[in-house]
C-alpha cells in the first residue's frame, strides 16, 4: 500500500537548518510529483511548491524562495525539504503529499524554533 | 494566484443534521477541487476531488458539487466522526487552499 513516512520533529535555534525527509513507499516513485505544506499552530493549510519526481525541478511558491530547497534521493524513494537560516515564524508542521489530488500525506514533521 | 474563500468559518450543529460548506474561487477552477477533512492532531484526509467525486472508502452522506467558482460540500446526518475541519483545495492553476471551515458539536 501507498506510505509517505516523514521524519521526526525538530526543535532548532533561530538562524539554525533543518532537513526533513519523505520516504515514498507502494508506487512507482515517479509517477507523482511531491508537494510540500505547511500547517502553522492553529492555521490552515499552505501549499509550499512541489518536486517533479521525473526530473527533481522544484517550483517554489512566494514566500518559499530563498531559505526553502527541495531535493530528491530517487534510489530511495525520498524527498527532502530543507530549510536554512531560521525563524520563529517557521514553526509549524510541515507535510509531504503525493501530487495530483494529495491522496496521500506523510503524517507531519513539527519543526519548532526556539531560543 | 487562486483564492479560495470558505464559510462560514465555524457551525455548531448537533448529530444528525445536514450541513452544507461553501468554497467560493477568485477565479474560475473548472472542476479542479478537492475538500480535505482534518481531525486534531490528524494528517488531512481526502473526501472529494473533481468536485463532486467521492475518494475511495469516503461514505455516500458527503456530497461535493458546483464548477467554475462556487462550490458545496454536503454532509447528509452528521455523525460523531464528522466534526472536523474542512479545507477545500484546487489544483486548476498550480495549488492553493481555502481558510476551513470548522464543524463543531452544539
Amino acid at each position: 500500500q501507498v506510505q509517505m513516512v516523514q521524519s521526526g520533529s525538530e526543535l532548532k535555534r533561530p538562524g539554525a537548518s533543518v532537513k526533513i525527509s519523505c520516504k515514498a513507499s507502494g508506487y512507482t516513485f515517479s509517477t507523482f510529483g511531491i508537494n510540500w505544506l505547511r500547517q502553522a499552530p492553529g492555521q490552515g493549510l499552505e501549499w509550499m511548491g512541489w518536486i517533479d519526481t521525473k526530473n527533481g525541478k522544484p517550483l517554489y511558491v512566494q514566500g518559499f524562495t530563498g531559505r526553502f530547497v527541495f531535493s530528491l534521493d530517487i534510489p530511495v524513494t525520498t524527498a527532502y525539504l530543507e530549510i536554512s537560516s531560521l525563524k520563529s515564524e517557521d514553526s509549524g508542521l510541515y507535510y509531504c503529499a503525493r501530487s495530483g489530488n494529495f491522496d496521500y500525506w506523510g503524517q507531519g514533521t513539527l519543526v519548532t524554533v526556539s531560543s | 494566484e487562486i483564492v479560495l474563500t470558505q464559510s462560514p468559518a465555524t457551525l455548531s450543529l448537533s448529530p444528525g443534521e445536514r450541513v452544507t460548506l461553501s468554497c467560493r474561487a477568485s477565479q474560475s477552477v473548472s472542476s479542479s477541487l478537492t475538500w480535505y477533512q482534518q481531525k486534531p492532531g490528524q494528517t488531512p484526509r481526502l473526501l472529494i476531488y473533481d468536485a463532486s467525486t467521492r475518494a475511495t472508502g469516503i461514505p455516500a452522506r458527503f456530497t461535493g458539487s458546483g464548477s467554475g467558482t462556487d462550490f458545496t460540500l454536503s454532509i447528509n446526518g452528521l455523525e460523531p466522526e464528522d466534526f472536523a475541519v474542512y479545507y477545500c483545495h484546487q489544483n486548476r492553476i498550480l495549488h492553493s487552499f481555502g481558510g476551513g471551515t470548522k464543524v463543531e458539536i452544539k
